[in-house]
């Protein structure tokens, strides 16, 4: 069974970072292509970034490109988002979703459960 | 960026019922389609990948059809579960993109 345990969320200042985590267990981690997607208060949802299954691979929102970056560390099994010069638009529930396919571009077919990141001064 | 249009925004309906919701890309997609539920306060829930494959573990009575910019998502016989929301997206080209949802609601 899929599991997916975000963590890391938290209440952040302007222009602070944070760095989110993943803990994924129950499937093959290293087959897997990975993704983050967030989910601002009321709003619909926003794609993030996808990693491919061995992290040679990676794309970004515009909106967060630049400022966020997608890694995963295999030894760990766990998939991070780094996020730097965070604003109130950056406000949300973030999801760490695990694709279909390795290169991660197969759909995202698992989900967690989501942490909240709050921008606020 | 690719848009992805639903229709109806929501939907009342009653146990029983046959629903069927639809996504419109503004461009082909080929069958690069997901559809999935969400539930307040909860995780969303794949059902269906590549238009019409069934995620592992979805109740049969879901289907997906379609293929280029027209697709569906048909529950054959609502159960009280189904109340949910439901959104579809494209994977055919990043950014990936989203549907703004379908809620549908108790009749």
């Amino acid at each position: 069974q899929v599991q997916l345990e975000e963590s890391g969320g938290g209440v952040v200042q302007p222009g602070m970072s944070l760095r989110l985590s993943c803990a994924a267990s129950g499937f093959t981690f290293i087959s897997s292509g990975m993704h983050w997607v967030r989910q601002a208060p009321g709003k619909g949802l926003e794609w993030v970034a996808v990693i491919s299954y061995d992290g040679s691979d990676t794309h970004y929102a515009d909106s967060v490109k630049g400022r966020f970056t997608i890694s995963r560390d295999k030894s760990k099994s766990t998939l991070y988002l780094q996020m730097n010069d965070l604003g109130s638009e950056d406000t949300a529930v973030y999801y760490c979703a695990k694709d279909n396919h390795g290169s991660g571009s197969g759909g995202i077919g698992d989900w967690g459960q989501g942490t909240l990141v709050t921008v606020s001064s | 960026d690719i848009q992805m249009t639903q229709s109806p925004s929501s939907l009342s309906a009653s146990v029983g019922d046959r629903v069927t919701i639809t996504c419109r890309a503004s461009q082909d997609i080929y069958t690069y389609l997901v559809w999935f539920q969400q539930k307040p306060g909860k995780a969303p829930k794949s059902l269906i990948y590549g238009a019409s494959s069934l995620q592992g573990g979805v109740p049969s009575r879901f289907s997906g059809s379609g293929s280029g910019t027209d697709f569906t998502l048909t529950i054959s016989s609502l159960q009280p579960e189904d109340f949910a929301t439901y959104f579809c997206l494209q994977y055919n080209t990043y950014p990936i993109t989203f549907g703004q949802g379908t809620r549908l609601e108790t009749k």
